[in-house]
Formats: C-alpha cells, sequence, structure tokens
C-alpha cells in the first residue's frame, strides 16, 4: 500500500532536548512538507523539499532542521531552541497531478510533547 | 498576502446538509482544496477544484467556487455523524510553482444525532 508514515505517533521529551520526528513516503512524489499544527490556528508551515538535497524554510522555520538524503525521507529535528515545542507534527508529500494541482497527502502525525 | 479564513464551528443535524465556508485573497490561486481531519489523524483530501470552474459534484460533496468574491463553499448533503471532524480549506497561491498550500484554520463540523 502506497502512503506516509510518521512515526512514532506520541512522543515525549524533557525541555532542553532535540527529538527527530520521522516520516517515510513510498508514492514516489518529488515533494515532501512539515506543518506544526496547534488548536484553533489549522496548519503552519515549517520546512519544504521539493527535492532530494534541497528544502526551504517555511513561515515558522525557528527551532526547527530537516534533511533530505533521501527521496523517500524528510525527517524534523525539533531543537531545544524551539520555544514551544509542543503541538500535533504533520508531515505532506505532493507531485504535480495530471491536470496540474498538487494535492498534498498527508501522514497520521506525531503529537509531541515537551515538559 | 495570502490569507484563508474559515468560520470555526457548524453544528448540524443528522440528515441535513451542511455548508462549509471559506474565503481566500489570492486571486490568482490556482487550485483550491477541501481536507478533511477526524480526532487524533492526518489530512484526508476530499477533492479540489480548479480556480476556472464554477462548482464541482462528488457523490454528497459539493463545491462551489465565486471566483469575483473569492468564496468557496463545501456542501455536504444528507449529513452522517460520521462527517464529524475539522474541515480546512486550501489554496495554491498563484505566485508558487513549490506546491505550497495555505491553509484556513479549520471548520469544525458537529453532527447531532
Amino acid at each position: 500500500d502506497g502512503g506516509i508514515t510518521q512515526s512514532p505517533k506520541y512522543l515525549f521529551r524533557k525541555e532542553g532536548q532535540n527529538v527527530t520526528l520521522s516520516c517515510e513516503q513510498n508514492l514516489n512524489h518529488d515533494a515532501m512538507y512539515w506543518y506544526r499544527q496547534d488548536p484553533g490556528q489549522g496548519l503552519r508551515l515549517i520546512y519544504y523539499s521539493q527535492i532530494v538535497n534541497d528544502f526551504q524554510k517555511g513561515d515558522i522555520a525557528e527551532g526547527y532542521s530537516v534533511s533530505r538524503e533521501k527521496k523517500e525521507s524528510f525527517p524534523l529535528t525539533v531543537t531545544s531552541a524551539q520555544k514551544n515545542p509542543t503541538a500535533f507534527y504533520l508531515c505532506a508529500s505532493s507531485s504535480p497531478g495530471l491536470a496540474g494541482a498538487r494535492e498534498q497527502y498527508f501522514g497520521p502525525g506525531t503529537r509531541l510533547t515537551v515538559t | 498576502g495570502e490569507d484563508v479564513e474559515q468560520s470555526l464551528f457548524l453544528s448540524v443535524r443528522e440528515g441535513d446538509s451542511s455548508v462549509i465556508n471559506c474565503t481566500y485573497t489570492d486571486s490568482s490561486s490556482t487550485y483550491l482544496y477541501w481536507y478533511k481531519q477526524e480526532p487524533g489523524a492526518g489530512l484526508q483530501l476530499l477533492t479540489y477544484i480548479f480556480s476556472n470552474m464554477d462548482m464541482k459534484q462528488d457523490q454528497r460533496l459539493t463545491v462551489l467556487l465565486n471566483k469575483k468574491d473569492k468564496h468557496l463553499s463545501l456542501r455536504i448533503a444528507d449529513t452522517q455523524t460520521g462527517d464529524s471532524a475539522i474541515y480546512f480549506c486550501a489554496e495554491t497561491p498563484g505566485s508558487s510553482n513549490t506546491g505550497k498550500l495555505i491553509f484556513g484554520q479549520g471548520t469544525t463540523l458537529q453532527v447531532k444525532p
């Protein structure tokens, strides 16, 4: 089955620790994205990557880092510099559709709690 | 700039129609999307519409686009309790070729039995 996997589903960390969230896709999509979701605020783009070994900052990149060494994988590291890391993190991927739409497909999310 | 707005909450009775509304600011948006999110899950793409279309129907879902007013709506016919979720509209900005989407805040749909 093609899809996007994120692991783990729940993650707990102590303040001051870096933590890496996994995102893997087997859809053969070129582009991948990381979003943060907080209650009542919708989705905010953290980082995105259109191609292997290249990525761009989104709207709220401070305190986060990413890598894109393989097409299938786009891990997100939440560093200790991120002031409010507790949130629901969503990974997505996309490729141009036949009609030009770039619909994004989402993973199940990782809920990170930092205490 | 690019912005997408939605009302935060809608409550309907089972069997009624639901209409979720969305407004956007980018007049050069190319595609507009509706996503559904069930509690604790990722987003599921429901449907999308190209900006030169007025309407798209897919089973119980009808999308209406008023490009002049920059208004998008999602109508769910015969709403069921399983439709209870958060619904997000999103747009592909005309200025973007990166596949970036701009999302609204989401509308929580509550379906009462």
